[in-house]
């Protein structure tokens, strides 16, 4: 079946550790995106991509970093300077077209606890 | 930046209750999008609007793209158990590579 697959479903990190969230798609789509959801809250833009080896800020970029090697795969690195990285991380992709992006479809989210 | 205000925030409806809620933005948007969010999983897609006016069904879903293109809603008819979850309003701009907006969510519980 295609679809976007993120792993793992749980994550804990300790004080002053680096982690990646995985974010893999097998739906041949050009952009990729990841989000950010707290309890109560929309979903706020971290990072996105349009194409290989290419990737943006969103809105509350600080303390994250991505990369894009391959069209399918587009991994988040919580670091260290996120000093409130518990939250729950949502994966996205989307067509893009001449008449701009199609609708976004999502993962089934990692959540990130800090110990 | 883009804001989008979603009402209301909770809900609390019985069983075979119609549903209604919306969203309003500061600025105009080309696309709507309403998602629906289970717990512990990702949005997933219930409809997508392209055209001011537009009004669109989904089985006992249907929305509207508002006229002046700053608003649009959402109504579920005749609720049952499974209605339940958060709903979520995005809007997005054509051309804009970027995003999406999202609403904060209207959580939606049905009685049974």
């Amino acid at each position: 079946d295609g679809g976007i697959t993120q792993s793992p479903k749980y994550l804990f990190r300790k004080e002053g550790q680096n982690v990646t969230l995985s974010c893999e798609q097998n739906l041949n789509h050009d952009a990729m995106y990841w989000y950010r959801q707290d309890p109560g809250q929309g979903l706020r833009l971290i990072y996105y991509s349009q194409i290989v080896n290419d990737f943006q800020k969103g809105d509350i970029a600080e303390g994250y970093s991505v990369s894009r090697e391959k069209k399918e795969s587009f991994p988040l690195t919580v670091t260290s300077a996120q000093k409130n990285p518990t939250a729950f991380y949502l994966c996205a992709s989307s067509i893009m077209t001449g008449a701009g992006n199609q609708p976004q479809h999502f993962g089934d989210g990692t959540r990130l606890s800090i110990l | 930046g883009q804001q989008l205000n979603q009402s209301p925030q909770s809900m609390f409806i019985q069983e075979g209750e119609d549903v209604s809620m919306n969203c309003t933005s500061s600025s105009i948007f080309n696309t709507w999008l309403w998602y629906k969010q289970d717990p512990g999983e990702g949005p997933v897609l219930l409809i997508a609007l392209y055209k001011a006016g537009e009004l669109t069904s989904n089985g006992r879903l249907t929305a509207q793209f508002g006229i002046t293109r700053k608003d649009s809603f959402l109504n579920i008819s005749a609720s049952i158990p499974s209605d339940v979850g958060i709903y979520f309003c995005a809007g997005q701009l054509s051309g804009s590579a970027r995003q999406l907006t999202f609403g904060s969510g209207t959580q939606l519980t049905v009685l049974p």
